[in-house]
């Protein structure tokens, strides 16, 4: 089975930097997503790392540790529009089917 | 604009209709999905398609039916649902074998239970 741990919720102010970290238990790893959600509407896609280190792309990086099973997402230069639900994703080695978990939503205040 | 479009985008049925809810996407994805969202949850995954075949079930029950008629549909029937299966119904497709293996997710189906 899989096991993914986050937070429930973070605050954060406009234009600050916070990180949203995520542990999980798995059989079969084959990758991390992070998927950012807003109320009513579809995750959307923001990050993949299946090898450790840190992927950057814009104000948004992702950090992977295969053996401590740990992930984060790092959020810069905050803004409003980044209140939203973020959530952590491993792969299964088939089928490129994602477990999700509990989401982590974020609340930027000015 | 998504690229996987759902209808419809909000739907309301008895415990005795028969409804459909309906997917498309043309990125040629060959992997598509359907993930049920109840509110303040995250996606649970119900079923998988892999070239049009269905390759995993969840354990959803039998009221809740697939089909994949080509590779760029994807319907999942409903019938005699109860009201504890209202939820946000995603769809998603990916392309199996590619290096991610990203989802793209649609707006998903709103579904009410009466």
């Amino acid at each position: 089975g899989q096991n993914i741990d986050q937070p429930t919720e973070m605050t954060a102010t406009e234009g600050a930097i916070v990180q949203i970290n995520c542990t999980y238990q798995t059989s079969g790893f084959n990758g991390l997503f992070w998927y950012q959600q807003h109320a009513g509407e579809a995750p959307t896609f923001l990050s993949y790392n299946v090898l450790d280190g840190l992927e950057e792309k814009g104000r948004f990086s992702s950090f992977l540790s295969r053996s401590k099973g740990y992930s984060y997402l790092l959020l810069k230069e905050l803004q409003m529009k980044d209140s939203a639900s973020y959530l952590c994703a491993v792969k299964r080695e088939r089928y490129s089917t994602l477990t999700f978990g509990k989401g982590t939503m974020l609340l930027v205040s000015p | 604009d998504t690229e996987v479009t759902q209808t419809p985008k909000h739907l309301v049925m008895g415990m005795t209709n028969k409804k459909s809810l309906k997917c498309e996407q043309h990125m040629g994805h060959r992997a598509m999905y359907w993930y049920k969202q109840k509110a303040k949850k995250p996606p649970e995954l119900m079923f998988v398609y892999s070239y049009e075949k269905l390759s995993i079930n969840e354990s959803v029950p039998s009221r809740f039916s697939p089909e994949c008629p080509n590779s760029s549909l994807l319907n999942l029937h409903l019938h005699a649902l109860q009201p504890e299966d209202s939820a946000l119904y995603l769809c998603a497709s990916s392309q199996p074998r590619h290096n991610t293996g990203e989802l793209f997710f649609g707006e998903g189906s709103r579904l009410t239970v009466l």
